[in-house]
C-alpha cells in the first residue's frame, strides 16, 4: 500500500509563496493524488486532483494563486500571493483499490 | 456542483453504536462514491472506509474492521457509516466525501461531531 509523507510545518511571508510537498513511497510514481486545504475550525475542501505528469483539476472556485506539479514520487503545491487566509493544514491524499490514503499534513504558518 | 449535507452532532455512551447519513445532490454522475474520513481533536485525517454503489461493495480499513459498516441507499443518495462498539478515543469529526471521477474533485461535507463520553 502507497505511503504518503509530508512536512509537519512550513512557513512563509505574506505576499511571497510556498511549495509543499507530498513524497510518494518508492514504486508509486504513477499515483494521481489530491491536495485538500483544511483552515482552523472548518472542514477539508479539496483543492485539486494533481496527476503524475503535473496536469490537474482544480476544485470548485480555487483561484490560480494555487497551483500543482509532479516529479517522479514528488507531488508539489504551489501558493503563490500569499494571504492570510491560506495559514492551514495542507494535505495530500491518493487512492488505490478500495482504500483512501492519507499523509500526515503540513501546517502552514504565513508570517 | 456536488453538496454533501451530513446528520447533527451525537452524544453517545462508551459501548453504543453510532450511525451518521450523508445526503449527496447535484454533479452529473449518476452514481456517488462514498468515502467516510473522521478526525479526533487536533489530529489529522483517518480514513474509514468506502462505498461503492455501482457494484455494491464497502471497503473498510483495517483497524475498523468489525466495528465499522457503510451502506448507502441509490434511491436518495444518501449513505450511512455505523460505528459500534464506541470507546473514547472515538471522539472526532466524522466527514463524508465523493471520492469524484477523473475530471472532478473530492468533495466533503460539512463533518458530523461525534462525542463519546459517559
Amino acid at each position: 500500500q502507497v505511503v504518503l509523507t509530508q512536512s509537519p510545518s512550513a512557513s512563509a511571508s505574506l505576499g511571497g509563496s510556498v511549495k509543499l510537498t507530498c513524497s510518494l513511497s518508492s514504486g508509486h510514481n504513477t499515483y494521481v493524488i489530491a491536495w485538500h486545504q483544511q483552515q482552523p475550525g472548518k472542514g477539508p475542501r479539496c483543492l485539486m486532483k494533481l496527476n503524475s505528469d503535473g496536469s490537474h483539476i482544480k476544485g470548485d472556485g480555487i483561484p490560480d494563486r494555487f497551483s500543482g506539479s509532479s516529479s517522479g514520487t514528488e507531488r508539489y503545491l504551489t501558493i503563490s500571493s500569499l494571504q492570510s487566509e491560506d495559514e492551514a493544514d495542507y494535505y495530500c491524499q491518493t487512492w488505490g483499490t478500495g482504500y483512501w490514503v492519507f499523509g500526515g499534513g503540513t501546517k502552514l504558518t504565513v508570517l | 456542483q456536488v453538496q454533501l449535507v451530513q446528520s447533527g452532532a451525537e452524544v453517545k455512551k462508551p459501548g453504543s453504536s453510532v450511525k451518521v447519513s450523508c445526503t449527496a445532490s447535484g454533479g452529473t454522475s449518476k452514481y456517488y462514491t462514498f468515502n467516510w474520513v473522521r478526525q479526533a481533536p487536533g489530529q489529522g485525517l483517518e480514513w474509514l472506509g468506502g462505498f461503492i454503489p455501482i457494484v455494491n461493495i464497502a471497503n473498510y480499513a483495517q483497524s475498523f474492521q468489525g466495528r465499522i459498516t457503510i451502506t448507502a441507499d441509490k434511491s436518495t443518495s444518501t449513505a450511512y457509516m455505523e460505528l459500534s462498539g464506541l470507546k473514547n478515543e472515538d471522539t472526532a469529526v466524522y466527514f463524508c466525501a465523493d471520492s469524484g471521477t477523473a475530471t472532478t474533485p473530492v468533495y466533503w461535507g460539512q463533518g458530523s461531531l461525534v462525542t463519546v463520553s459517559s
